[in-house]
């Protein structure tokens, strides 16, 4: 099984629903994040988490929004979805900045990815 | 802000090698990640490195420059399976080191 699963794998949806994506992690991983990803533009970092108390926006986070329900579950909500919404949506955790293979680096574990259209 | 720029296509042989070179302007720099990413998959991480010069693995390699602000991932004996997308991520200390991506080169292996 993944470390990293989301839910669903796939969505078509129409413009104006509320639509939410569920993230899982079995890595004991602190910190996880949701990115989107566009062809051409790389993945773009929506909103992120270091711990259960804390979120934060990331560089595009206009039109969505987050809930941390516990160390391993980070879900993402589009209240009111619309066509440009359309992307392929990651979450990733990263581990602690001191131990595991890369202490103090930032290095990300992603999920399969959830890809969403909106018609 | 971060600017990180790789060349957004290549296109080589099978058993050729190419290197996709990765430029920064960062504040803050920690460290360099090269991750793959085939088709409509997630990315997997290949390298990472932190000090300047060469890692190798296998057939990839990949180097830092830290005082130019350059990487690049080198990849030896192309098999059509290593047609995919290749992301540069420079992590940050000045972002509680959150991974900044540049936006992919994707290399595609002809027979």
């Amino acid at each position: 099984d993944a470390d990293v699963t989301q839910t669903p794998r796939n969505r078509i949806t129409k413009t104006g629903k509320r639509i939410m994506l569920e993230c899982s992690q079995t890595k004991g991983h602190d910190r996880m994040y949701w990115y989107r990803q566009d062809p051409g533009l790389g993945l773009q970092l929506i909103y992120y988490s270091f711990d259960v108390k804390d979120i934060n926006k990331g560089e595009i986070s206009d039109g969505y929004s987050v809930s941390r329900q516990a160390q391993a579950k980070f879900s993402l909500s589009l209240e009111s979805a619309i066509p440009n919404q359309t992307a392929l949506y990651f979450c990733a955790t990263s581990g602690p900045l001191a131990g595991g293979s890369y202490p103090g680096t930032g290095e990300l574990f992603f999920g399969e990815g959830s890809r969403l259209t909106v018609l | 802000g971060q600017n990180i720029d790789q060349p957004t296509e290549m296109t080589a042989t099978e058993g050729a090698i190419v290197q996709i070179n990765c430029t920064y302007q960062t504040s803050g720099f920690n460290g360099l990640f090269w991750y793959q990413q085939h088709a409509g998959e997630a990315p997997t991480f290949l390298s990472y490195n932190v000090l300047d010069g060469l890692e190798e693995k296998g057939r990839f390699s990949s180097f830092l420059s830290r005082s130019k602000g350059y990487s690049y991932l080198l990849l030896k004996e192309l098999q059509m399976k290593d047609s995919a997308s290749y992301l540069c991520a420079v992590s940050l200390l000045s972002n509680d080191y959150k991974l900044s991506f540049g936006a992919g080169t994707t290399v595609t292996v002809r027979a």
